[in-house]
């Protein structure tokens, strides 16, 4: 089975701090998202990355970045941290798009 | 500018009886559909899919409607377990764009025992 994991399951974080959120699947994936769930609002996409260094910017990039240095690993920076980006943070992988995406467990981000 | 929705927020259902969770899609572009399910806690799994050639797909007790005329979706699932007690979330993708799915706002489905 792929896994796909996320290091921290809660988080909480002060205003103004960089904070880190990683990502690390296990199958040799080429496709990596961020997503972050909001409830009304569903699942948006952040940032997303088809290869190691590319990255495009999804629907919500603002106030984000990202990182892909080695294929198995897609990290989320949160430049300065605002109480606006307190939310649950969804990684996904996925070899192409037919196949559908596997998720990780999530992230529950609070900045406080 | 929400291109896929649910309308429905939430949804309770007998033990036994069919749920039907409904997607509407604005962009006709979209070629592929799918499914998750997700519990708190968890990340979305993935349930079921269907290609916008097809009108109809089955999986066990999942079955997913494509009617695109109407640009709908529904996910109907018989009969219904207090297992299957999630959020359900549609997505859709163009596959002649890049790999991002769009998702919609999510239905949570409370199935009584």
């Amino acid at each position: 089975d792929v896994k796909v994991t996320q290091s921290s399951r809660y988080l909480v974080k002060r205003t103004g701090e960089k904070v880190f959120l990683e990502c690390v699947q296990d199958m040799d994936h080429e496709n990596m998202f961020w997503y972050r769930q909001d409830p009304g609002l569903g699942l948006r996409l952040i940032y997303f990355s088809y290869d190691v260094k590319m990255k495009e910017k999804g629907d919500i990039p603002e106030g984000y970045s990202v990182s892909r240095e080695k294929k198995e690993r897609f990290s989320l920076i949160l430049e300065s941290a605002s109480t606006n980006q307190t939310s649950m943070y969804l990684c996904a992988s996925s070899p192409d798009s037919l196949n559908g995406y596997t998720f990780g467990s999530g992230t529950r981000l609070t900045v406080v | 500018d929400q291109q896929v929705k649910q309308n429905s927020p939430s949804l309770s259902v007998q033990e036994g009886r069919i749920s039907i969770l409904n997607c509407d899609y604005t962009n006709s572009m979209f070629d592929y559909f799918l499914w998750y399910k997700k519990y708190p806690a968890e990340g979305p799994t993935f349930l079921i899919s269907i290609s916008s050639i097809k009108d109809k797909n089955e999986d066990g007790r999942f079955t997913v409607f494509l009617n695109k005329s109407a640009k709908h979706l529904s996910l109907h699932i018989v009969p219904s377990q207090p297992g299957d007690s999630a959020v359900y979330f549609c997505a859709a993708y163009k596959a002649s764009g890049t790999y991002k799915y769009i998702f919609g706002t999510g239905t949570r489905l409370k199935v009584l025992a």
